[in-house]
């Protein structure tokens, strides 16, 4: 079955700068890979997410890029702000109706 | 729409007793799963439906955990007999279907602690 592996599983940041997570997965045939952020206390809450037929998506201070050669995609947060501490989790999926698989989630903390 | 419901939020109980969980999916999602979070496992899938049907229930941990869905707006998570090692926080989550809606959304999570 596939298999997630995320990195790094903590990372400290100072406000304003920028933080990357990365994650690989096993199976070439996944082709659905979303980014869920974990407040304290909450659910996952699903933050962005991409398709294997794009490259790179945006949306406003968070990217995410999937590298499908080498079977690994990123989660970059640019200008990083307190509240953007949490747990981030990554996923991948096979084909639609298949479940999820996780990554050991990454706790970032943003320190002011 | 209100999102995925789960209650109870909080659960304290004493081992050998019976647990139930209870989830609400957002309305028209026909996928339903069920996971447990804790420090040591981080997300695990327990069991997933579609349509009403489990569809893999691999993850269940034993046949103490059981699950259902009787109808499309309704499933339910019993352990039975619990134990102190099933204390986590579980959830739920729904997701529609066709096209690109494949969006999993998650509901707030019961937290389970079994004395």
């Amino acid at each position: 079955g596939e298999n997630v592996e995320q990195h790094p599983s903590t990372l400290s940041v100072q406000e304003g700068d920028s933080a990357v997570i990365k994650c690989t997965y096993s199976d070439s045939a996944s082709n659905y890979f979303p980014w869920y952020k974990q407040e304290l206390g909450k659910g996952p809450q699903l933050i962005i997410d991409i398709r294997s037929n794009v490259g790179e998506k945006k949306d406003q201070r968070i990217a995410v890029t999937l590298n499908k050669t080498a079977k690994h995609f990123s989660l970059h947060i640019t200008e990083t702000q307190p509240e953007d501490s949490a747990v981030y989790f990554c996923a991948a999926r096979k084909a639609a109706g298949n479940k999820l698989t996780f990554g050991g989630g990454t706790r970032v903390l943003v320190k002011p | 729409d209100a999102g995925v419901i789960q209650s109870p939020r909080h659960e304290v109980t004493e081992m050998g007793q019976e647990v139930t969980l209870r989830c609400k999916p957002i309305s028209g999602h026909n996928s339903l799963f069920w996971y447990r979070q804790t420090m040591m496992r981080g997300l695990e899938l327990l069991i997933y439906f579609n349509n009403n049907v489990p569809i893999d229930d691999s993850g269940m941990p034993e046949d103490r955990f059981s699950a259902k869905m009787p109808n499309a707006s309704f499933s339910t998570l019993k352990i039975q007999p619990s134990e102190p090692r099933d204390s986590a926080v579980y959830f739920c989550a729904s997701r529609g279907s066709g096209g690109a809606v494949v969006t999993q959304y998650f509901g707030p999570g019961t937290r389970l602690l079994v004395l």
